[in-house]
């Protein structure tokens, strides 16, 4: 399985762009990258996925260059309530098409007013 | 809608007990998926269900841990003769279509475990 690697921690304020880049250097054709964001007490709760280029919803935007060896996952205007830990994840999909979630320690991010 | 449920939420046992973790995905989800969780870090995967058929059981740390979903709905996770290192945050999630690459995965609350 492909591992990641992502900042610990990061700081923002409210209104500000917010980008966390993450590094998956032998990610694997099959791959997906896929993020997560988890509150305190809460579970992890799904954000994005891509597998090239770029991607967008209504919460965020994930950016994979063409290589694929990182990805970078932009919040825009970020609010207070956006301070969570942010998981990447690079899974390989299985011979069944089951791509198992690996979490790494994921990045902390706080935004104060 | 109801989203995933977790009972209980916290569970204090005595090293040597059993334990028996209940998972409600939500209703119609086909896979359920169990994680445990340590403060500070991730999720780590343990098993996942399609319907009854459990698929994957390579993330369960021995043999004490099992897992089972009967009728494709309700899962437990039994930990037999608990030990304090399986104190964690043990999760469980579901999708709406079989377990693959494309499926978003729903978290429950999980179930504080802890071993005395």
């Amino acid at each position: 399985l492909a591992k990641t690697t992502q900042p610990i921690s990061m700081d923002s304020y409210e209104g500000q762009e917010v980008n966390i880049t993450c590094s998956h250097n032998n990610i694997a054709t099959n791959d997906y990258i896929t993020w997560y964001q988890q509150f305190p007490s809460q579970g992890p709760r799904f954000i994005i996925q891509g597998y090239k280029t770029k991607v967008t919803n209504e919460v965020a935007s994930l950016f994979i260059p063409a290589d694929r060896k990182s990805s970078t996952l932009s919040l825009p205007r970020v609010s207070l309530s956006d301070t969570a830990v942010y998981y990447c994840l690079v899974g390989t999909i299985m011979n069944t098409g089951f791509q198992k979630l690996v979490f790494g320690t994921g990045t902390r991010l706080l935004v104060s007013p | 809608g109801a989203g995933v449920s977790q009972s209980p939420r916290y569970k204090v046992t005595k090293r040597g007990q059993d334990v028996a973790l209940r998972c409600d995905p939500i209703s119609g989800h086909v896979s359920l998926y169990w994680y445990r969780q340590a403060l500070g870090q991730g999720p780590e995967f343990l098993t996942y269900f399609n319907y009854e058929a459990q698929q994957d059981k390579s993330g369960l740390p021995n043999d004490r841990f099992s897992a089972e979903r009967p009728e494709g709905s309700i899962s437990t996770l039994t930990i037999q003769r608990t030990e304090q290192r399986d104190s964690a945050m043990y999760r469980c999630a579901s999708s709406t279509g079989l377990a693959g690459v494309r499926e978003t995965q729903y978290f429950g609350p999980g179930t504080r475990l802890l071993v005395l």
